[in-house]
């Protein structure tokens, strides 16, 4: 099983600041073809999680460009380049590169 | 509209058995990888099953030999059958639509439904 490692576990900003949050995998999830199959999601408060970024940088339907994904192999990182107060919620990693067993990272809850 | 909507859950005994339903609009269950995820209380994600598009299940470790994934094309619903359910299972229950899939891996978990509460206890 991979698994998948969260810093920080939470994190305090102010609207309109940066805020980035880091994601390591225990083995790469660089695939032959180029890509690396790392998700992030945001689950706000009482909500399911949402898609925000696969495939490790590209931003889902209807995703902000604020949020941007970035890093390979093992060690990814999301940015949100200025926090809004309906970004609030815990944000979770997962890889995809080991089906079936997909596995979240433990979560970053971010506060305003 | 693409989405999902569970229901099924509620309070159980350990020992007992629910089953919960996924229903899908929009899109068809069967033309793409579908997984149950669940979120014990005041914890992260875990997967639970998974039924890939050719039909194949895989269950956790955790769960296996106690739950079943069965998909109906017919009304366009996955069913989860839990059997003999452990206060540990208390969870929130979802499910989710992979956005795409390749032989590579699985592209973003891009629908998910709302979650159906389950809690074992005496």
């Amino acid at each position: 099983e991979i698994v998948m490692n969260q810093s920080p576990l939470s994190l305090a900003v102010s609207p309109g600041e940066a805020a980035s949050i880091s994601c390591r995998a225990s083995q790469s999830l660089l695939k032959r073809n180029g890509n690396n199959y790392l998700d992030w999601y945001l689950q706000k408060p009482g909500q399911s999680p949402q898609l925000l970024i696969y495939l490790g940088s590209n931003r889902a339907s209807g995703v902000p460009d604020r949020f941007n994904g970035s890093g390979s192999g093992t060690d990814f990182t999301l940015t949100i380049s200025r926090v809004e107060a309906e970004d609030v919620g815990v944000y979770y990693c997962m890889q995809g590169i080991e089906t079936p067993a997909l596995t979240f990272g433990g979560g970053t809850k971010v506060a305003i | 509209e693409v989405q999902l909507v569970e229901s099924g859950g509620g309070l159980i005994q350990p020992g007992g058995s629910l089953r919960l339903s996924c229903a899908a609009s929009g899109f068809a269950v069967d033309e793409t990888f579908m997984i149950w995820v669940r979120q014990g209380p005041g914890k992260g994600l875990e997967w639970v099953s998974v039924i890939y598009r050719g039909g194949r299940r895989d269950y956790a470790d955790s769960l296996n030999g106690r739950i079943a994934l069965f998909r109906d094309t017919s009304n366009n619903t996955l069913y989860l059958q839990m059997n003999s359910l452990r206060v540990e299972d208390t969870a929130v229950y979802y499910c989710a639509r992979a956005r795409h899939t390749s032989v590579f891996g699985v592209e973003g978990l891009d629908v998910w439904g709302q979650g159906t509460t389950v809690i074992v206890s005496s």
